[in-house]
């Protein structure tokens, strides 16, 4: 079974600043896909980003970026230039993409991120 | 409509009662699946439909949990005898295609469920 470990409870930057959460897994698969969501006071799960294991490249999306590292089992979340409307809660999730395997998501517990005016 | 659609949005029943829990995915949306969420924590997941066909209800904690998606559409997700410990917020998610993992799962509002 696959795991997803979120070290860090609570994060806190300044507006416009940099941070990063950090995400690790636990697999025996070699064939994964590893995403980052936002959930917003609204409960919505929003996806942020999304990176395939079998890419080398880190996936980006605009202020959003990844450090994928698979040896490692490492997958941080990176946000630039910070926003207000970044604050919200984070989760880094696992899925396997092998065909007949589960589909579902295997959560972490969440970053709460704050961002201080 | 435009997204995952999930109702009540917030639900309070007493303990022993039955509760039902409705959502209505993207129109066209082959999976769907069933999460439940503890306060402070992240989703951890219940059941996976593709189309009508329940393929993995692995994740039901009792059975006491019981989903259905008769038409491949709307899905109920039903607790009988509720307990404390199934106060949570219930949250579903839909994808487009059933056997390519790698479509996103949108997801609905939730369903906050306290149980007295």
């Amino acid at each position: 079974a696959q795991t997803v470990t979120q070290s860090q409870p609570e994060m806190s930057v300044q507006e416009a600043e940099t941070v990063t959460l950090s995400c690790t897994y636990d697999t025996s698969e070699s064939d994964y896909y590893l995403f980052w969501y936002k959930q917003p006071p609204s409960r919505q799960m929003i996806l942020v980003i999304r990176q395939e294991a079998y890419k080398q490249q880190n996936a980006t999306e605009n202020r959003f970026s990844v450090n994928f590292q698979k040896a490692a089992k490492s997958f941080s979340l990176k946000i630039s230039d910070s926003q207000l409307g970044d604050a919200a809660m984070y989760f880094c999730a696992y899925r396997s993409r092998h065909s007949g395997s589960a589909r579902q998501l295997t959560f972490g517990s969440g970053t709460q991120l704050t961002v201080l005016p | 409509g435009a997204g995952v659609s999930q109702s009540p949005r917030y639900k309070v029943a007493k303990r022993g009662q039955d509760v039902a829990l409705r959502c209505d995915p993207i129109s066209g949306h082959v999976s769907l699946f069933w999460y439940q969420q503890a306060l402070g924590q992240g989703p951890e997941f219940l059941t996976y439909f593709q189309n009508e066909a329940q393929l993995d209800k692995s994740g039901l904690p009792s059975d006491r949990f019981f989903a259905e998606r008769p038409e491949g559409s709307v899905s109920t997700l039903k607790i009988q005898r509720t307990q404390q410990e199934d106060s949570a917020v219930y949250l579903c998610a839909s994808s487009l295609v059933g056997k390519v993992s790698n479509q996103p799962q949108h997801f609905g509002d939730g369903t906050r469920l306290s149980i007295l």
